[in-house]
């Protein structure tokens, strides 16, 4: 079964650097990747997702991923974190004809002034 | 276009009682999905929907809960008889029939707090 996982539940960075959040995932098959975000009291919104086109995926609010078959990674980054990055995410995976995700733990993103 | 509803947005209630969610999925959509979220367990997919009908139940804790989608713009999660560990924020989301490769979109949640 496919499964993902997040390196680091709480990651804080200054206001200005670069974010990098981790994830690396497990599947016996090609996989579909996502990265969702979620803000206090929120629902959880599409940030980004990968689906065997190109590797270098490029999302909303500036961020990016990079599908790293041969380390089994999607981490996810952006070159300068501002304030309203402050949220949980999550990275998900599934497998092509499977509609259900699997989420990882998640990872807390706090932005320093 | 309206996003993914829920109702209620907040529910407390006692041991022991019935409990019902609701969610209206995006129209046009053909899967719904059920999800728990706790500190403990995270992101728990319950059930999911294709065309009303249940395709994976797995995911449900056991026979107290059970879900329903009546019609392509309604669906429940009841929770009878409820109990404390299954506080938890409830999401319901849907996407459109192209499945995995398609996105999930949330509703706001649920926040039960069951005493």
């Amino acid at each position: 079964a496919q499964s993902v996982t997040q390196l680091g539940s709480h990651v804080s960075v200054s206001e200005g650097a670069l974010v990098l959040l981790r994830c690396n995932y497990s599947s016996s098959v090609p996989p579909y990747l996502f990265w969702y975000v979620q803000y206090p009291n929120q629902g959880l919104q599409l940030l980004l997702k990968y689906t065997s086109a190109a590797t270098l995926v490029k999302g909303i609010n500036g961020f990016e991923a990079e599908f790293k078959k041969s380390e089994t990674s999607f981490h996810l980054t952006k070159p300068s974190a501002h304030m309203s990055d402050a949220a949980e995410y999550f990275c998900a995976v599934s497998d092509y004809g499977n509609e259900k995700l699997t989420f990882g733990t998640g990872t807390r993103l706090t932005i320093i002034p | 276009d309206a996003g993914v509803i829920q109702s209620p947005r907040h529910e407390v209630t006692e041991m022991g009682q019935e409990v019902t969610l609701r969610c209206k999925p995006i129209s046009g959509h053909d899967y719904l999905f059920w999800y728990r979220q706790t500190m403990m367990r995270g992101l728990e997919l319950l059930i999911y929907f294709n065309n009303n009908v249940p395709i994976d139940d797995s995911g449900m804790p056991e026979d107290r809960f059970s879900a329903k989608m009546p019609n392509a713009s309604f669906s429940t999660l009841k929770i009878q008889p409820s109990e404390p560990r299954d506080s938890a924020v409830y999401f319901c989301a849907s996407s459109s029939a192209q499945g995995s490769t398609d996105t999930q979109y949330f509703g706001p949640g649920t926040r039960l707090t069951v005493l």
